[in-house]
């Protein structure tokens, strides 16, 4: 049962424009969502977090919007830059203790 | 500060054989996480260490199992390997905040 989703394994976004990556749970539960990066044969790292109690968090060209109503959060990258070619995975937790669970992970590519 | 370190990272093993792999936290670091991560499968999370007792467990078989020491480092045991447990396995520890640093991971092949 897959408590956390993205539903896109790949996205393409040509250079200078924005790129933006979606991501579903299920469990209402959580508190706590999360952004990681990966590149090949590197581990995942943290991009950006968002607690329940906002919807709306940015850091430099990164932000996360929350819509807890309709159980969705989507990664906004302006502009998107040839280096944000990765593998993007959101997270998800109850608290800071619980477990994080993460999504399947969505491939970017990002055009010339 | 020193990050979260894995050995070894690379791996090699047949089928049956059992494996252990070790995870270094960050320094003052107490929680570790374990993930198995296979294409198409995304980061499946194993189990979570915190002064040496599990406190979060996934959904994998008992033949994965790991531990922490009292200076936080921990390893994971996989017994009677099975050609489906190839995959990169992550490590990631957790301050006193959310959000997780994970090692470079251990590639571990069964053949």
């Amino acid at each position: 049962d897959q408590q956390v989703k993205q539903n896109s394994p790949s996205l393409s976004v040509q250079e200078g424009r924005i790129s933006i990556l979606n991501c579903d749970y299920t469990n209402s539960m959580f508190d706590y969502f999360l952004w990681y990066k990966k590149y090949p044969a590197e581990g995942p790292t943290f991009l950006i977090s968002i607690s329940s109690i906002k919807d709306k968090n940015e850091d430099g060209r990164f932000t996360v919007f929350l819509n807890k109503s309709a159980k969705h959060l989507s990664l906004h990258i302006v502009p998107s830059q040839p280096g944000d070619s990765a593998v993007y995975f959101c997270a998800a937790s109850m608290n800071r203790d619980d477990k994080i669970i993460f999504g399947k992970g969505t491939r970017l590519h990002i055009l010339p | 500060k020193a990050g979260v370190t894995q050995t070894p990272r690379y791996l090699i093993k047949t089928r049956g054989q059992q494996v252990t792999l070790s995870c270094s936290p960050i320094s003052g670091h107490r929680s570790v996480s374990w993930y198995q991560q296979t294409p198409g499968q995304g980061l499946q999370f194993l189990f979570e260490y915190f002064s040496e007792t599990q406190r979060n467990k996934g959904n994998f078989p008992g033949r994965f199992s790991g531990r922490q020491f009292s200076n936080s480092r921990s390893e994971m045991n996989v017994s009677t390997l099975e050609l489906g447990d190839s995959a990169l396995y992550l490590c990631a520890s957790r301050g006193g905040y959310n959000e997780q640093f994970f090692g470079p991971g251990t590639r571990l092949t069964v053949l």
